[in-house]
């Protein structure tokens, strides 16, 4: 069974610009969750997908948005990036309603320059 | 507010048994994670918690006590694979979903 996909892996952008990350959830896994882990903060919550629907939302500005497709793919976007944008981008599955258990993807290094 | 506590670093010795506590502070609970990470990896679950009490799971078991906002992480007969940072989790149950509120993360750090 393939695990979560991230993609791309790595990406270097300039203030300013816009960017858009992609996820694959595993097969079968509705939810998906997005999340931005740098060393001075650690992991947090960006937001979260269930059947093409916002669940849940973190505490960040609204240059971060995300989808979710039929096929449970998700993408977030962030426009205007600023050098503070620079973290390691994580994405999570899980089965949807009440799973215990997120299996996180490989993460995109986002750096801002 | 919401709030996660845990040591930011600890070491040990091949063989060992190390605790890593972790106290919590939100608004809801719905339950409890520790996830391990390896340097260049993404976070691997480890263990869950809702109910009081140990969960063991092989070389690794997991206590919580709700009424505390306490939490440890027991590893035992410690391995240089073990070095890697140990992040805990708290599921909040006023919001929807699956978001994981995250501590920042204990580095443990085994040596022979």
């Amino acid at each position: 069974k393939a695990g979560v996909t991230q993609t791309p892996r790595y990406l270097i952008k300039t203030r300013g610009q816009q960017v858009t990350l992609s996820c694959s959830p595993i097969s079968g896994h509705r939810s998906v969750s997005w999340y931005q882990q740098t060393p001075g903060q650690g992991l947090q919550f960006l937001f979260e997908y269930f059947s093409e629907t916002q669940r849940n939302k973190g505490n960040f500005p609204g240059r971060f948005s995300g989808r979710q497709f039929s096929n449970s793919r998700s993408e977030m976007n962030v426009s205007t990036l600023e050098l503070g944008d620079s973290a390691l981008y994580l994405c999570a599955s899980s089965l949807g309603e009440s799973s215990n258990e997120q299996f996180f993807g490989p993460g995109t290094r986002l750096t801002v320059l | 507010g919401q709030n996660i506590d845990q040591p930011t670093e600890m070491t040990a010795t091949e063989g060992a048994i190390v605790q890593i506590n972790c106290t919590y502070q939100t608004s809801g609970f719905n339950g409890l994670f520790w996830y391990q990470q390896h340097a260049g990896e993404a976070p691997t679950f480890l263990s869950y918690n809702v109910l009081d009490g140990l969960e063991e799971k092989g070389r690794f078991s997991s206590f919580l006590s709700r009424s505390k906002g306490y939490s440890y992480l027991l590893l035992k007969e410690l391995q240089m694979k073990d070095s890697a940072s140990y992040l805990c989790a708290v599921r909040d149950q006023t919001q929807a979903g699956t978001a994981l509120i995250f501590g920042k993360g204990t580095t443990l750090s085994v040596s022979s």
